[in-house]
């Protein structure tokens, strides 16, 4: 058990410039959690999927951010045409199933200049 | 929609001494679980603890303790015998109980600091 990987670890981008995170859950793990935190705030969930079903987006993802999980394993998070609101540490999670608990990796930090 | 609140941004103690983090949160479900994760600096949350709503007794593990008043809407975390690694960012979180909805409800989290 490695536990949850996420990559890069930080990225710096440009302001318009699209950005892909990638984070590969726990083995056995059909749930993908992806949350997003501020400095200075409790993460904030953005969308989760079992298996490679998107079950449900938030508000907060705007038609700028697009998420999948193409077969069911690794997920990846896009976001299109970077705005300076966009940075924050993107965290993902994963669990066995609703009643387990979410193991979360070390989080993308993404700064946009 | 369920909001967590933590009032506490800041806690410190001394080594060995026990400490008291502050949650409330509010609801209209009688159905839910309630955590404690722990984020040390620069690195991933962990679970510290977790609660389920229909339970009467309050959970433990090890010198971690919560204190769980459903009415009051209330979850507070108790750290006993506090060591120098317990020092990090403490976040109180919700997760509801009914199908489909699983995401976690973080409140804003108390940074708790160790003195020795």
């Amino acid at each position: 058990d490695t536990g949850v990987s996420q990559n890069p670890r930080h990225k710096i981008t440009k302001r318009g410039q699209n950005v892909t995170f990638r984070c590969d859950p726990i083995s056995e793990h059909n749930r993908l959690y992806w949350y997003r935190q501020t400095l200075g705030q409790g993460p904030e969930f953005l969308t989760y999927f079992q298996n490679e079903a998107q079950l449900e987006k938030s508000r907060l993802l705007s038609d700028r951010f697009s998420a999948e999980r193409p077969k069911g394993s690794f997920s990846t998070l896009e976001i299109q045409r970077t705005e300076q609101g966009d940075s924050a540490m993107y965290l993902c999670a994963s669990s066995l199933s609703p009643e387990y608990e979410q193991y979360f990796g070390p989080g993308t930090r993404l700064t946009v200049t | 929609a369920q909001t967590v609140t933590q009032s506490q941004p800041e806690m410190s103690v001394q080594e060995a001494e026990t400490v008291t983090l502050s949650c409330t949160y509010d609801t209209s479900e009688s159905d839910y679980y309630l955590f404690w994760y722990k984020q040390p600096p620069s690195r991933q949350m962990i679970l510290v603890i977790r609660q389920e709503a229909y339970k009467q007794q309050n959970a433990t593990e090890n010198r971690f303790s919560v204190n769980f008043q459903k009415a009051a809407k209330s979850f507070s975390l108790k750290i006993s015998d506090s060591q120098l690694g317990d020092a990090a960012m403490y976040f109180c979180a919700y997760r509801s109980e009914n199908f489909g909805n699983e995401k976690l409800t973080f409140g804003t989290g108390t940074r708790l600091t160790i003195i020795p």
